[in-house]
């Protein structure tokens, strides 16, 4: 069975700080990965999607990487803004079908 | 632009009672599913579907019936609610393979 882990689960910084939250899970056999943002009382968005065959993918400040062979991914968010201060979850499509998530970091970024 | 659709937005419960937790989406996506969240243990998967007519169970299924006769429409009834099934839920939907996936805003739900 597919777990995913996300470490830490929470996470402080001052603004303008580059951070990095970690996603690992334990079957390499993966569709994909996503990185998602949630607000509080709010949905889920997108933000970054990494097929199985790429390494990574970057928009705008972020950057997520993909290591398949050892079940991890990250996601880089540089120059740390209070806006950007949610909850990220990361989620995996193992059988294309439906998603697995991780129980997600929750970020502050204080100014 | 709607997206995905969730109704209601927040709904108390009576144990035993029963009820209808509405999604709809506009994009014309095979791909729906529901989740429910709940502090400390994450998204899980309730139940999902691939298309019209085709709906498959997922982690936490018990309790949750689901049906899907129309691409645009995923409901999730519950049969008889229980305090454990006090929670936010949400559904999604996405193209084939997750590429484009989109979340309601979700439900509350309180079972007293």
């Amino acid at each position: 069975k597919q777990e995913v882990t996300q470490i830490p689960a929470a996470l402080s910084v001052p603004e303008g700080e580059n951070l990095v939250l970690n996603c690992s899970f334990t079957d390499s056999a993966i569709y994909n990965l996503q990185w998602f943002r949630q607000d509080p009382g709010k949905g889920l968005t997108s933000l970054l999607l990494i097929q199985s065959s790429q390494r990574e993918q970057t928009s705008g400040r972020l950057n997520a990487s993909l290591d398949k062979s050892s079940g991890r991914s990250t996601l880089y968010i540089a120059a740390s803004q209070p806006g950007d201060s949610a909850t990220y979850l990361c989620a995996i499509n193992q059988a294309g079908t439906a998603l697995i998530f991780g129980k997600g970091t929750t970020l502050s970024v204080s100014s | 632009n709607a997206g995905v659709t969730q109704t209601p937005k927040f709904q108390v419960l009576k144990t035993g009672q029963s009820m209808t937790l509405q999604c709809a989406q506009d994009m014309n996506h095979e791909y729906m599913s529901w989740y429910r969240q709940d502090p400390g243990m994450g998204l899980r998967l309730i139940h999902y579907s691939v298309g019209a007519g085709i709906t498959d169970q997922g982690e936490v299924p018990n309790g949750y019936n689901v049906s899907r006769s129309t691409t645009e429409d995923f409901p999730l009834r519950l049969l008889s609610a229980a305090p454990s099934q006090t929670s936010v839920y949400f559904c999604a939907s996405s193209t084939p393979g997750y590429t484009e996936a989109f979340f309601g805003q979700g439900t509350r739900l309180t079972v007293v």
